[in-house]
């Protein structure tokens, strides 16, 4: 079935440093996939997303790329920020887009 | 402003005594749905509607119930809550169901069920 599958928290970098969050899917046909973020004590807000492979997202100094032959969507910053403290959650929507699925999520933690 | 409100943020509340969680955009989307988050489980979909009169389940429907009356509003009911339904709730609504569709969430509403 559908699935997505992150990388495991909690993450822990010191600021300006290089961030990696993996996010791996499986689908059938052609979805569509989410970044959101989880600030402290709210709720979630999109980052970024692609519609199609090949398709890069970007927002706020994030990137991910759509990449149908490795089915990823890694999520990347090069330098990050305390303000970036957070829980990501990857997801993707499917056909009809009734569903969508996240991943478990990643808990980052920016040290100054 | 445009935004997704539920009501309560925080209920604490005793096993069996029905209770009721409203969510209400003011963004005139067709899409709404609910999702429960709990610890190393990520976002689980419960109910979600296409539009007034529409509803289906998500992937944990059982103990939960929902209506779509109004196109704004979409409210979470637990008729008979057990402890398992501790958790954090949200609702979320988006302009239509393209898979290409930013999901917009509330603020959360977190129960615990003693």
């Amino acid at each position: 079935g559908n699935s997505v599958t992150q990388m495991e928290g909690p993450v822990t970098l010191s600021e300006e440093a290089f961030l990696t969050i993996n996010c791996t899917y499986t689908a059938t046909g052609y979805p569509s996939l989410f970044w959101y973020v989880q600030y402290p004590g709210e709720g979630l807000q999109l980052l970024l997303k692609a519609t199609k492979a090949d398709d890069k997202g970007s927002n706020k100094g994030f990137e991910a790329t759509y990449r149908k032959e490795t089915t990823s969507f890694h999520l990347e910053k090069g330098s990050v920020q305390v303000s970036d403290s957070a829980v990501y959650f990857c997801a993707l929507v499917y056909s009809s887009a009734s569903k969508i699925i996240f991943g478990s999520g990643t808990r980052l933690s920016i040290r100054p | 402003e445009a935004q997704v409100t539920q009501n309560p943020r925080y209920l604490i509340t005793v096993t069996g005594k029905k209770l009721t969680v409203t969510c209400s955009q003011n963004m005139n989307h067709e899409y709404m749905s609910w999702y429960r988050q709990d610890p190393g489980l990520g976002l689980r979909q419960i109910y979600y509607s296409m539009n007034v009169e529409v509803t289906d389940k998500g992937d944990v429907p059982e103990g939960y119930k929902v209506s779509r009356k109004e196109k704004r509003n979409f409210p979470l009911i637990l008729e008979s809550p057990s402890p398992n339904q501790t958790s954090l709730y949200f609702c979320a609504s988006s302009p239509g169901q393209g898979n290409r569709e930013t999901q917009y969430f509330g603020p959360g509403t977190r129960l615990l069920v003693l």
